[in-house]
């Protein structure tokens, strides 16, 4: 079973700041928080990823809480492309013995 | 520039026959994997390789086969496909210890009549 839980689906206006929420109250010590999204039909695309601290990137932002249980991707002027599956993932980020495991992710529709 | 490339990008086989679906990378990768996606599951891991002449089991193996003789290519074999094997199917690559560096191809997507 997947290690992280969010919401199946979420809408937001073109142009405001799309806030996604990802629930993972047992992520241990060495787990870091990975993002992915996937646009309608590709292949999943590599976001962001954090440990501790706040991340941001040319995409997006992740703000991760103190307790480690819960993180929030940002997409600061959501586009209309940027309407994809958003996927949360826990793993480890040391040496080649892991693997993601993949939830269902959260269908964000940025409208018009 | 560097790439995955799956193909072919859409196949419809007859159940009990032999199917491979074809995974080439120019990037360099170490890792390679293969993963089924379906609608209500997420993407699910078959098979699996750390380098050249290693490969692993995923969560959902059985039924499928993969060889690695080489960096660049990870052939998946169905040996006798099922219905149930009906689904998209993704590549994807990364080099060693590096989560953040997989890097996806553009899917096959499979159906068995």
């Amino acid at each position: 079973d997947a290690k992280t839980t969010q919401p199946p689906s979420m809408d937001c206006a073109e142009g405001r700041a799309a806030n996604l929420p990802c629930n993972h109250s047992t992520i241990s010590g060495n787990e870091y928080v990975y993002w992915y999204r996937q646009i309608h039909s590709q292949g999943p695309q590599y976001i962001i990823h954090g440990l501790k601290n706040n991340e941001t990137n040319e995409m997006a932002s992740l703000i991760i809480t103190e307790d480690r249980k819960s993180s929030t991707l940002i997409l600061p002027h959501a586009t209309l492309r940027d309407t994809a599956v958003y996927y949360c993932i826990v793993s480890e980020n040391a040496g080649n013995n892991r693997k993601l495991i993949w939830g269902l992710g959260t269908s964000l529709a940025v409208n018009p | 520039d560097a790439e995955i490339t799956q193909s072919p990008r859409h196949k419809i086989t007859e159940t009990g026959r032999q199917v491979t679906l074809a995974c080439h990378q120019t990037w360099n990768h170490n890792n390679m994997f293969w993963y089924r996606q379906d609608l209500g599951h997420g993407l699910r891991l078959i098979h699996y390789s750390y380098g050249v002449q290693d490969t692993n089991k995923g969560e959902v193996s059985d039924g499928y086969s993969v060889s690695r003789s080489n960096t660049e290519d990870l052939p998946l074999t169905l040996e006798s496909a099922a219905s149930s094997q009906t689904s998209v199917y993704f590549c994807a690559s990364s080099a060693s210890g590096q989560l953040y560096g997989y890097t996806f191809g553009s899917g096959t997507r499979l159906t068995v009549v």
